[in-house]
């Protein structure tokens, strides 16, 4: 089945700082998302982003559909975006989603 | 409107006691989802439906069983509740046709049997 990869598992930062989290699959891409679970564990959407590039603020993503891995960054980070962050495919045709195991980010004041 | 609601957030049981979650949405999805996250890993799918009366099991549907018998709400049973069914159950809720990016989560309920 597909398998999604995610790195690095764990990531501590100050606040301020850049980071970039890395998602690989097996397959070919499908409806790729990726989510941010808070430390509250509520789900919350990011990017749906099967390929190219997207923006939100201080996060964007980038998949490379023919590579098949995907990009998140997070600039300027703040202690609010602590959590896990979830890379996400979709089983097309089956309704059913495959999560990575996510990397859990801490950013320290 | 609630979005997905989920009953009861938290929850202890004893091996062997059953038990019922209540998932609840308000946007007239046909489809629903029950998932159970467990510490350090990501969601798993237990059981879904695609539309009132039916259901469909997952990837982890042993130990459970669940029923649709209203639009609005999804159930997911517990008949003989173990240990390893510690978890995190999360229901989610999307409409046909569209992507994952609007599936609805609900706010989780964290279960431990003992």
């Amino acid at each position: 089945g597909i398998q999604v990869e995610q790195s690095p598992p764990d990531l501590i930062l100050q606040e301020g700082a850049n980071s970039t989290l890395r998602c690989n699959f097996s397959d070919s891409v499908n409806n790729l998302q990726w989510f941010h679970q808070n430390p509250w564990g509520q789900l919350i959407n990011l990017f749906y982003i099967p390929s190219g590039t997207k923006q939100n603020g201080r996060l964007s993503a980038t998949t490379v559909a023919t590579e098949r891995y995907s990009l998140l960054y997070i600039s300027s980070s703040q202690t609010t975006d602590s959590g896990v962050y979830f890379c996400v495919q979709e089983i097309q045709g089956a309704q059913k989603l495959v999560f990575g195991q996510g990397t859990r980010l801490t950013i320290n004041p | 409107n609630a979005g997905v609601t989920q009953t009861p957030k938290f929850r202890v049981l004893k091996t062997g006691q059953s038990m019922t979650l209540l998932c609840a949405q308000d946007m007239n999805h046909e489809y629903m989802y029950w998932y159970r996250q467990d510490p350090g890993m990501g969601l798993r799918l237990i059981h879904y439906s695609v539309g009132e009366g039916t259901t469909a099991k997952g990837e982890v549907p042993d130990g459970y069983n669940v029923s649709r018998l209203k639009k609005q709400n999804f159930l997911l049973g517990l008949e003989s509740a173990a240990p390893s069914q510690t978890s995190v159950y999360f229901c989610a809720s999307r409409e046909t046709g569209t992507t994952i990016y609007e599936q609805y989560f609900g706010p989780g309920t964290r279960l431990t049997v003992t």
